[in-house]
């Protein structure tokens, strides 16, 4: 099993250009979710979704939009990059939500917005 | 005041020492408390997990919860190198959401 997988894992954008960041697990969980983490902030949830079909913004979603493709994959993108938004983006899954306590994370993508 | 407070450091000890890490909260709704473990340019790890009060020894680790003080702690006996990390505590609660809140993250440095 791969578990969680995040590409790409190094990017470099310009301010205004759009990319996506995608995520896949293979451990059949429900739950998917999208932190980004910065110095001293800590993990900070962006958006999740509980389930296929389903997706809700979580502490800091401004200029994030998601996508919940399958079971499988989800997908983050940033339309319109800002430096502001500059960070390292984890992707984590997770089981049943009423018994699961713990969270799978990918090895991250370092973001770098100039 | 955020819900979970932890102290970023760095924490910084001998090889062999005894290391406690800790992490504060408000909210007396969480049941499940968690350690991660991350480290540097990887992604977090679940290292231990504690349901409601007490505490769980797992090798050289142990975590403990005082629900009373709202305080949770991580101590890591005979510490090694291999455990200079980032340790992040995280809580959830029983019902409601599912989502857990996770503290800043103690940065760990064990030298030789």
């Amino acid at each position: 099993n791969a578990g969680v997988t995040q590409t790409p894992k190094f990017q470099v954008l310009k301010t205004g250009q759009s990319m996506t960041l995608q995520c896949a697990q293979d451990m059949n969980h429900n739950s998917m979710y999208w932190y980004r983490q910065d110095p001293g902030m800590g993990l900070r949830l962006i958006y999740y979704s509980a389930s296929e079909g389903t997706t809700d913004k979580g502490e800091v979603p401004n200029g994030y939009n998601v996508s919940r493709l399958n079971k499988r994959e989800f997908s983050l993108r940033l339309e319109s990059a800002a430096p502001s938004q500059t960070s390292v983006y984890f992707c984590a899954s997770s089981g049943d939500r009423a018994l699961s306590y713990e969270q799978y994370f990918g090895p991250g993508t370092r973001l770098t917005v100039t | 005041q955020k819900e979970v407070e932890q102290d970023p450091g760095p924490l910084s000890v001998p090889e062999g020492a005894i290391v406690s890490l800790n992490c504060t909260y408000s909210n007396s709704a969480f049941q499940y408390f968690m350690w991660y473990r991350q480290y540097s340019r990887k992604g977090p790890e679940l290292l231990m997990y504690t349901y409601s009060s007490g505490n769980k020894e797992d090798g050289r680790f142990t975590a403990q919860v005082d629900k009373s003080s709202k305080y949770i702690s991580l101590f890591i006996r005979d510490s090694q190198p291999s455990d200079s990390a980032t340790y992040l505590c995280a809580l959830k609660r029983s019902g409601g959401s599912y989502i857990p809140t996770f503290g800043r993250g103690t940065s760990l440095i064990v030298h030789p």
